[in-house]
């Protein structure tokens, strides 16, 4: 692995069903973040991870969560799908917080029907 | 006002051209600031970070005004491969990034 990897690259889903979406990175970087991005509205973040062990809400928390049970693996779970959550979603990481630079996995296209 | 606000674009160029980007920001305590590149259907790669005295990596010029909260971007001698999502990024101290919506530039030959 190098870098940042997310999976699956894709998902059609059924409304009310649970999916959990995965991230892992290999840089050994203190925080991770996942953002949804829809067309007009831009990158939004729903989660965020400081270190291993803590995490913190975003601007759009709702109807996800997250864990970070270790340093390279941050996934995001939707408990019961919804349509308005079908977007984009990105995982990204960064060696500290919130003012260096942060580099992205190549995304999940999800689809709730 | 939006925390971080870019021109959406789309900027329609020739090949050679210089274009410039320019966006703004609400908060005043912003301590960084960035572009990224976002091509289509791909992840956003960062193009480069902007330093208050300004900095220049190739044909791409960045640039700060923290007495405006304005970041510019300039690109001179465009390329066809520049044909991407430009997306103006601040941080908001303590917690993540915040990132415009994107300027969308199209170079054609």
């Amino acid at each position: 692995i190098a870098g940042i990897t997310q999976a699956p690259t894709s998902q059609i889903l059924a409304a009310g069903r649970r999916m959990t979406l995965r991230c892992t990175q290999d840089m050994r970087h203190n925080a991770m973040y996942w953002y949804r991005q829809d067309l007009g509205l831009g990158l939004r973040l729903i989660h965020y991870s400081n270190t291993a062990g803590t995490t913190g809400k975003g601007e759009v928390p709702d109807g996800y969560s997250v864990s970070r049970a270790n340093t390279d693996d941050f996934p995001l779970t939707l408990a019961s799908a919804v349509p308005s959550q079908t977007s984009v979603y990105f995982c990204a990481s960064s060696m500290e917080g919130s003012t260096d630079t942060q580099y992205f996995g190549p995304g999940t296209r999800l689809t709730v029907l | 006002r939006k925390e971080v606000e870019q021109d959406p674009g789309p900027f329609n160029v020739p090949e050679g051209a210089t274009v410039a980007f320019n966006c703004t920001y609400s908060n005043s305590a912003s301590q960084s600031f960035f572009w990224y590149r976002q091509d289509c259907r791909k992840e956003p790669k960062l193009l480069m970070s902007v330093y208050s005295s300004g900095n220049e990596d190739g044909r791409f010029t960045a640039q700060l005004n923290r007495a405006s909260q304005y970041i510019s971007l300039l690109i001179r001698d465009s390329k066809l491969s520049d044909s991407a999502t430009y997306l103006c990024v601040v941080n908001q101290a303590g917690t993540a990034l915040i990132f415009g919506k994107g300027t969308t530039l199209s170079v054609s030959s």
